[in-house]
């Protein structure tokens, strides 16, 4: 079983429609973030959480929103998709004893998101 | 303003060879650098990293080199295979802020022809 979790995998729907991209993990670790990678831009940063009360903006937040509901759950939510939220959208966590050290990133497998 | 830049957007090379993909960075704050592979349809993985400390870190056929006057860091894969065929990320961090997040590059697409 994956350690980083992503549901779901596909999503097709429509502009103006509410969308929950949920993330959970097993590692254990305190940090969550959501990423998008478009075609040609990398990975961009949209929102991220350093343990469960705290959330930052990252980015590109503008159109998102996010909630920290354990240590273990970090859901992505678009309020009202539109057609450029058409992407792929990845969940990453770390491990704050680690991150002066490594700043290791891992990885869920990603949501793949279509706004028609 | 891209603070990393991964600026061949593809490479191709012949299994055997030795392939280098590049990666700039203009903030003076970084001092951990990674790179990440990331095959279709699935996560990016960790691949190699490299701290401001050194100037060079070997992981079997992986060598990522940092030159830091020239803000610039180079990964080495020797002799490539077609299984390393692949997106390639840089990303950079300054973690001696403890806050730090990663930034990414665009990526390279390597294709490693048999």
């Amino acid at each position: 079983d994956a350690d980083v979790t992503q549901t779901p995998r596909n999503r097709i729907t429509k502009t103006g429609k509410r969308i929950m991209l949920e993330c959970s993990q097993t590692k254990g670790h305190d940090r969550m973030y959501w990423y998008r990678q478009d075609p040609g831009l990398g990975l961009q940063l949209i929102y991220y959480s350093f343990d469960v009360k705290d959330i930052n903006k990252g980015e590109i937040s503008d159109g998102y929103s996010v909630s920290r509901q354990a240590q273990a759950k970090f859901s992505l939510s678009l309020e009202s998709a539109i057609p450029n939220q058409t992407a792929l959208y990845f969940c990453a966590t770390s491990d704050s004893r680690l991150a002066g050290t490594t700043g290791e990133l891992f990885f869920g497998e990603g949501s793949r998101l279509t706004v028609l | 303003d891209q603070q990393v830049k991964q600026n061949s957007p593809s490479l191709s090379v012949q299994e055997g060879r030795i392939s280098i993909l590049n990666c700039d960075y203009t903030n003076s704050m970084f001092d951990y650098f990674l790179w990440y592979k990331k095959y279709p349809a699935e996560g990016p993985t960790f691949l190699i990293s490299i701290s401001s400390i050194k100037d060079k870190n070997e992981d079997g056929r992986f060598t990522v080199f940092l030159n830091k006057s020239a803000k610039h860091l180079s990964l080495h894969i020797v002799p490539s295979q077609p299984g390393d065929s692949a997106v390639y990320f840089c990303a950079a961090s300054a973690t001696r802020s403890g806050y730090s997040t990663l930034t990414f590059g665009k990526g390279t697409m390597l294709l490693v022809s048999p």
